[in-house]
């Protein structure tokens, strides 16, 4: 157990829709990171916030979002959704600088 | 941009035996990370390599990483069935985002 908690674990919804993935950071963790695992693309960066402020950004698409909240946790929020968009979503937390370390993950599944 | 290979892509191998997985990358970076999938599970970290020269070992893993040919090796010494997974190398990239290699799946036979 990493100490980094997702939820939900599973995501069935249809094309179109809109949905929240959430993420709590290990204790004292300032740094979460958003990935993306799907078959075609790889394991792939989304987005980093550190404190709060977005501090670093990859392959994310217009049609995502994602916010730090005070509290630390993160949400990650897809619209638009697409049946290509079905993966498994990570989120990572860390101290600056140092290594990561990764939730169980959500797996969002687009019909 | 930074981009990470790792070959082989697939590993089938008999209990007992050595083998190598390789990670390459093309640019400057002395932070590297191995980590260990399951299927549907989440990255369990293996090894982190901070510095050229570095070496660490955990059971029958072994890793290592020269910065300057932009190279990581995960030997694997008497493989046994419990070791098959999903391995990944990853290069951490300016200190904000972890580039992954495409995963080495072993598989090994008993």
């Amino acid at each position: 157990d990493s100490g980094v908690t997702q939820t939900p674990k599973h995501l069935i919804t249809a094309t179109g829709q809109r949905v929240t993935l959430r993420c709590s950071p290990r204790s004292g963790d300032l740094s979460v990171y958003w990935y993306q695992q799907s078959l075609d693309q790889g394991l792939q960066f989304l987005i980093q916030y550190y404190n709060g402020e977005e501090r670093a950004k990859g392959n994310i698409l217009e049609r995502f979002s994602a916010q730090q909240f005070p509290d630390l946790h993160s949400e990650l929020n897809l619209s638009s959704l697409e049946l290509g968009d079905s993966a498994l979503y990570f989120c990572a937390s860390s101290p600056e600088g140092y290594e990561q370390y990764f939730g169980p993950g959500t797996r969002l599944t687009v019909t | 941009e930074l981009k990470v290979e790792q070959n082989p892509l697939f590993l089938s191998m008999q209990e007992g035996k050595n083998y190598t997985i390789y990670c390459n990358y093309s640019t400057t970076s002395d932070r590297l990370y191995w980590y260990r999938q399951d299927p549907g599970k989440s990255l369990e970290s293996l090894f982190v390599l901070l510095s050229n020269g570095a070496v660490k070992q955990e059971g029958r893993l072994m890793a290592s990483l020269d910065t300057k040919a932009r190279l990581s090796t995960l030997h694997i010494t008497a493989a046994v069935h419990d070791l098959s997974a999903t391995y990944f190398c990853a290069v951490d990239e300016d200190g904000n985002k972890l580039v992954f290699g495409a995963g080495t799946i072993l598989r090994v036979k008993s």
